[in-house]
């Protein structure tokens, strides 16, 4: 079954760029059925969609993270990549890959298992 | 942007126990719901889509309902491995999806 995997740096100055990859496995990234994005969780916190992308191109980000945010897609390598401009403590959380459902009612499955990005001096 | 609040924030039950856990939406989001499970440490786990939808491999134990604004995940008899945070999420107006907060679902 398909199986997504996190991974970049685990520690960010403030106001450097934030990098993460996530690696598909199991499955085509250029599926017609999937959209594939990137959902954070700050320590103790809920969760926040920050940004998908569907294998064309096409992206759509979370309008309250406004132009600090950069995904895009690498078909040739089957993984799917963020960037975070300009961060802050606020941005340290658990940052999750996931796949969206592309039909009906979209939801996330499966997600990676997360990794921890700390934003610090 | 569509709010989702979910009460309480925190619950305590004991195995064996029938639990009803509420989502509200701050508008109309049809069935557009979906409900997942996180222990700590792990991600998310996709329960329920389609506010009833049970996901493959989910127990049978775990129900959704609801429709428009107000929507209800129960578990009909508590399992040890049921204690756990939900989190409700609505996909009506995509491509921006919002969670809740999550219930904390803790043993009495």
């Amino acid at each position: 079954q398909v199986q997504l995997q996190e991974s970049g740096p685990r520690l960010v100055k403030p106001s450097q760029t934030l990098s993460l990859t996530c690696t598909v496995s199991g499955g085509s990234i250029s599926s017609d059925d999937y959209f594939w994005s990137w959902i954070r969780q700050p320590p103790g916190k809920g969760l926040e969609w920050i940004a998908s992308i569907y294998y064309t191109g096409t992206t759509y980000n979370n309008p309250s993270l406004k132009s600090r945010i950069t995904i895009s897609v690498d078909t040739s390598k089957n993984h799917f990549s963020l960037t975070v401009g300009s961060v802050t403590a606020a941005d340290t959380a658990v940052y999750y890959c996931a796949r969206v459902s592309g039909s009906g009612t979209r939801r996330f499955d499966p997600w990676g298992q997360g990794t921890l990005v700390t934003v610090s001096s | 942007d569509i709010q989702m609040t979910q009460s309480p924030s925190s619950l305590s039950a004991s195995v064996g126990d029938r639990v009803t856990l509420t989502c509200r939406a701050s508008q109309t989001i049809s069935t557009y719901l979906n409900w997942y499970q996180q222990k700590p440490g792990k991600a998310p786990r996709l329960l329920i889509y389609a506010t009833s939808s049970l996901q493959s491999g989910v127990p049978s134990r775990f129900s959704g309902g609801g429709s428009g604004t107000d929507f209800t995940l129960t578990i009909s008899s508590l399992q040890p491995e049921d204690f756990a945070t939900y989190y409700c999420q609505q996909s009506y107006s995509i491509p921006v999806y919002t969670f809740g907060q999550g219930t904390k679902l803790e043993i009495k």
